[in-house]
């Protein structure tokens, strides 16, 4: 079955740039676009960024564009999320979510259990 | 402020139905596929209802979906007390090449 584990969240300060994983297993990794969506402490869902299967194509919230980095390793079935200038309103749970196909639909058909990251001083 | 619109809160009993209106507009709903996630704190969103009224394996027929032009609509019938979470369309806006969400519907089983 799929599964989708984040890691690399945890506090950071104003400024900060940490890095999110997120290890793919039970699924055809290299052939599916992914996301990274946000929830902030009692937020809706936000979503972040999209990758192409083959990371030719990369799409970002006008939120984050300019700061975050989305990217992916198909030889180690790994997407990544490169987060730089982090401000306090950043603080939040981060998934990664699989796209059902190689472009962006907009649909997000597993997700992770999701990484905390607390931007505090 | 979120892209598509959703009603804060809904309620209703054990056992009657419930709908969730989703409105957008032509560079969202009105030319993309819609899909419906359920969210209860401290788990991974779950998918319920893609390309607008397809249900993934394992999700049981009290959900449905539809949509007519720029707004969509998740029901849920025999509601159980188990139902209450979160909700949230989403969909992919072809204008700001992003995804977007709505703001997510409270769904109280009384």
């Amino acid at each position: 079955q799929v599964q989708l584990v984040e890691s690399g969240g945890g506090v950071v300060q104003p400024g900060g740039s940490p890095r999110l994983s997120c290890a793919a297993s039970g699924f055809s990794f290299s052939n599916h676009g992914m996301h990274w969506v946000r929830q902030a402490p009692g937020k809706g869902l936000e979503w972040v960024a999209f990758i192409w299967y083959d990371g030719s194509n990369k799409y970002y919230a006008d939120s984050v564009k300019g700061r975050f980095t989305i990217s992916r390793d198909n030889s180690k079935n790994t997407l990544f999320l490169q987060m730089n200038s982090l401000r306090p309103e950043d603080t939040a749970v981060y998934y990664c979510a699989k796209d059902p196909h190689y472009y962006s639909s907009g649909t997000f058909d597993s997700w992770g259990q999701g990484t905390l990251v607390t931007v505090s001083s | 402020q979120s892209v598509l619109t959703q009603p804060p809160s809904v309620s209703a009993a054990p056992g009657q139905k419930v709908t969730i209106s989703c409105s957008g507009s032509s560079s969202n709903i009105g030319n993309n596929y819609v899909s419906w996630y359920q969210h209860l704190p401290g788990t991974a969103p779950k998918l319920l209802i893609y390309e607008n009224n397809k249900r993934p394996s394992g999700i049981p027929d009290r959900f449905s979906g539809s949509k007519s032009g720029t707004s969509a609509t998740l029901g849920i019938t025999g509601l159980q007390t188990g139902d209450e979470a979160d909700y949230y369309c989403g969909t992919w806006d072809s204008s700001l090449s992003a995804g977007v969400f709505g703001g997510g519907t409270k769904l109280t089983v009384l």
